[in-house]
C-alpha cells in the first residue's frame, strides 16, 4: 500500500527558510512512472500546485509563485521527496501535500496527510 | 496558464437527489493525438487530503461508487453525483494536467445537504 508521510512544517518568520520532507513507501520510488509533486492549500482556500519532479530528478518545474525561492528534489536512496523553501512570505502559509502522480505528468493518485507551514512575524 | 473555473461555488442538495458541478477550462484540454481529455476530479472532505474520483474526464477511479460520473470534452466538463449520500458532503475540485509544467485546479465547489 502506498504511503506518503510529510514532515518539516512549523512556524517561521518572513524571510526564513524551511525544508519539507516526504518519505514514500509501498512502491518503487525510482520507477520511471513515479513522478512526484508538492501541492499546497492555504487555510480555507483551494489547491495550488507548487512543484513537480520527474522520477529521476532530471526535470523539475516550479509554479511562478515560488520560482526562485523554492526547490523540489528527491533522494532515491532514501525514498524521500524534499521541498526547500527560502525567503518565506506570509502568503506561503498553507498545508503542503506530497503527491504521487498516477502516470507521468498526469493526475495525483496518492496524497500525503500534509504538513502545515505558518509564516508569521 | 490554463484557468479552471468551477460553478457553482457551493450547492445544497437533498439526500438522494442529483448534484451537478461544472468546470470550464480557458483553453481546450483535449489532446488530439490520443483523443483524451486531460482532466481529473477530486473530492476533499474536511480535515483530509483530496482523493481522486475521475481521470481522463470520465474514467472512474477504482473503488469510487458508480453514483459519481464525469463527462464533457474540450473546455466544458461536468461531475455528477446521481444520488447524493451523506458521506458525499465535501469540496470537489477539477484539475487539468494538459499543460506540462503548470497543473491548475478549479477554485472548488462545496456540496452540502439541503
Amino acid at each position: 500500500q502506498v504511503h506518503l508521510v510529510e514532515s518539516g512544517g512549523g512556524v517561521v518568520q518572513p524571510g526564513e527558510s524551511l525544508r519539507l520532507s516526504c518519505v514514500a513507501s509501498g512502491f518503487t520510488f525510482s520507477s520511471n512512472s513515479h513522478h512526484m509533486q508538492w501541492v499546497r492549500q492555504a487555510p480555507g482556500k483551494g489547491l495550488e500546485w507548487v512543484a513537480h519532479i520527474w522520477y529521476d530528478g532530471s526535470i523539475i518545474y516550479h509554479a511562478d509563485s515560488v520560482k526562485g525561492r523554492f526547490t523540489i528534489s528527491r533522494d532515491t536512496s532514501k525514498n524521500t521527496l524534499y521541498l526547500q523553501m527560502n525567503s518565506l512570505r506570509p502568503e506561503d502559509t498553507a498545508v503542503y501535500y506530497c503527491a504521487k502522480l498516477a502516470v507521468a505528468g498526469t493526475w495525483v493518485s496518492k496524497w500525503g496527510q500534509g504538513t502545515l507551514v505558518t509564516v508569521s512575524s | 496558464d490554463i484557468v479552471m473555473t468551477q460553478s457553482p461555488d457551493s450547492l445544497a442538495v437533498s439526500l438522494g437527489e442529483r448534484a451537478t458541478i461544472h468546470c470550464k477550462s480557458s483553453q481546450s484540454v483535449l489532446y488530439n493525438s490520443n483523443n483524451k481529455n486531460y482532466l481529473a476530479w477530486y473530492q476533499q472532505k474536511p480535515g483530509q487530503p483530496p482523493k481522486v474520483l475521475i481521470y481522463w474526464a470520465s474514467t472512474r477511479e477504482s473503488g469510487v461508487p458508480d453514483r459519481f460520473s464525469g463527462s464533457g470534452s474540450g473546455t466544458d466538463f461536468t461531475l455528477t453525483i446521481s444520488s447524493l449520500q451523506a458521506e458525499d458532503v465535501a469540496v470537489y475540485y477539477c484539475q487539468q494536467y494538459y499543460s506540462t509544467a503548470s497543473w491548475t485546479f478549479g477554485q472548488g465547489t462545496k456540496v452540502e445537504i439541503k
